[in-house]
């Protein structure tokens, strides 16, 4: 079956603008994740969302950032006022359970440029 | 606070030698190590995952080990092709939900 998809690929914007982040799990899966690559570091954990539980924030690097997931299904991960140093990959990933031993599925990102 | 580290941070290497990726850790509490590849442009793809209570696994060319009392994995590639050239990724599984990540190894196979 398909796996996960984001939207945009790619998104330029202008520092202060509001940018959303799209992200369409694998069907089925309860947990999603969202993670930041940024260049010259590794990869950061940014929220985690499992089925009807509170979402886990604690990796969101400022009250810019905020996500949303409806209906347990697709998530958007908002920034607002986006500053330079905003610049990454974003990427989603989703697993069955969220448990312990799931693998996480990874989309192909969406690479944001902020000028 | 979880610290990954992997060494080397770039290799090349000659088409067909067998290879070792290393990937530490500083806390031994995990429940899982997982190691991905990362093609350009691209997301990672998962290649194997390693519960704490397991010593290896492997897929086809690929064999990972861990050694989670000494916080150290290791990703072996058989008989290395230029197709294997990516980025990998070793990330450790915590109690909470999130991955921590290594800053990954560029490998590049050349023909």
């Amino acid at each position: 079956g398909a796996g996960v998809s984001q939207s945009p690929s790619n998104k330029v914007t202008e520092k202060g603008k509001d940018v959303e982040l799209r992200c369409d799990p694998i069907s089925g899966h309860t947990a999603l994740y969202w993670y930041r690559q940024s260049l010259g570091q590794g990869l950061e954990f940014l929220i985690y969302f499992q089925g009807n539980s509170a979402p886990d924030k604690s990796g969101l690097p400022s009250d810019r950032f905020s996500a949303e997931r409806t209906g347990g299904s697709v998530s958007t991960l908002t920034i607002q006022r986006t500053q330079q140093e905003d610049s990454a990959v974003y990427l989603c990933a989703s697993s069955p359970m969220g448990g312990k031993a799931d693998t996480q599925y990874f989309g192909p990102g969406t690479r944001l440029t902020v000028l | 606070k979880q610290e990954v580290t992997q060494i080397p941070a770039a290799l090349s290497v000659p088409e067909g030698e067998n290879l070792v990726l290393n990937c530490s850790f500083t806390d031994s509490a995990i429940y899982n190590l997982q190691w991905f590849r990362q093609d350009p442009g691209k997301g990672l793809t998962s290649l194997l995952l390693i519960q704490s209570s397991q010593r290896e696994q492997t897929s086809g060319r690929l064999n990972a080990s861990l050694d989670k009392s000494s916080g150290r994995s290791t990703l072996y590639i058989a008989a290395s092709q230029p197709g294997d050239s990516a980025t990998y990724l070793c990330a450790v599984r915590e109690s909470g939900s999130r991955l921590t990540f290594g800053e990954g190894t560029q490998l590049t196979v050349n023909p």
